[in-house]
């Protein structure tokens, strides 16, 4: 099967950074996703690693090991709007169904 | 341009009452997906589907049924209703070839008592 890990919560002060870390198992594992989700709204899509290393987007930057079957999404400059869950979600070959982890609740302090 | 329009938004049923969520989407996609979230948890998968006439099940698919009879819609019937059916449903879709990129709906909350 295919499992994700991710903490379950992780709470920071504006303008600090903070990396969720997404660890799995499985075999054959393709590539990453990450997806943001507000309360009460639908995840949206962050980012993908098809390949190993990092990959920077804004403030947010994601990167991937397979050897190591770990991930992570860094949030840089934390702004209060960031606060949000956070889900990791992997394919198991090109184009298959997603699974995702449980998700990161990230709070955000002023 | 709408996206993946969900409907309806709320709706509370009864055990052993049936009902069909709602899912279109213009965007072309070939694939479509329903996922249930439950407080404190990921989403699962209930039924996917890669295109028109296919479909499949993800890891939890008991009590659910999907069609595809277009590439715009992808509804999911609740056959009887039971309480353990009271979540979030998100539709969602992609191009076939990125189905790391999900595009979701704005999703419903079922209420099953």
């Amino acid at each position: 099967g295919q499992s994700l890990e991710q903490p379950s919560e992780v709470t920071a002060v504006e303008g600090a950074i903070v990396q969720i870390n997404c660890t799995y198992q499985t075999s054959g594992f393709y590539g990453l996703s990450w997806y943001q989700q507000h309360d009460g709204g639908a995840p949206t899509f962050l980012s993908y690693n098809a390949l190993d290393g990092l990959e920077e987007t804004g403030r947010f930057s994601s990167f991937l090991s397979r050897s190591d079957s770990y991930g992570y999404l860094l949030l840089q400059e934390l702004q209060m709007k960031d606060s949000a869950s956070y889900f990791c979600a992997g394919s198991k070959a090109a184009g298959n169904k997603l699974t995702f982890g449980g998700g990161t609740r990230v709070l955000v302090k002023p | 341009n709408a996206g993946v329009t969900q409907t309806p938004k709320f709706q509370v049923l009864k055990t052993g009452q049936s009902m069909t969520l709602q899912c279109a989407q213009d965007m072309n996609h070939e694939y479509m997906s329903w996922y249930r979230q439950d407080p404190g948890m990921g989403l699962r998968l209930i039924h996917y589907s890669v295109g028109a006439g296919i479909t499949d099940q993800g890891e939890v698919p008991n009590g659910y049924n999907v069609s595809r009879s277009t590439t715009e819609d992808f509804p999911l019937r609740l056959l009887s209703a039971a309480p353990s059916q009271t979540s979030v449903y998100f539709c969602a879709s992609s191009f076939r070839d990125n189905r790391e990129k999900l595009f979701f709906g704005s999703g419903t909350q079922l209420s099953v008592l």
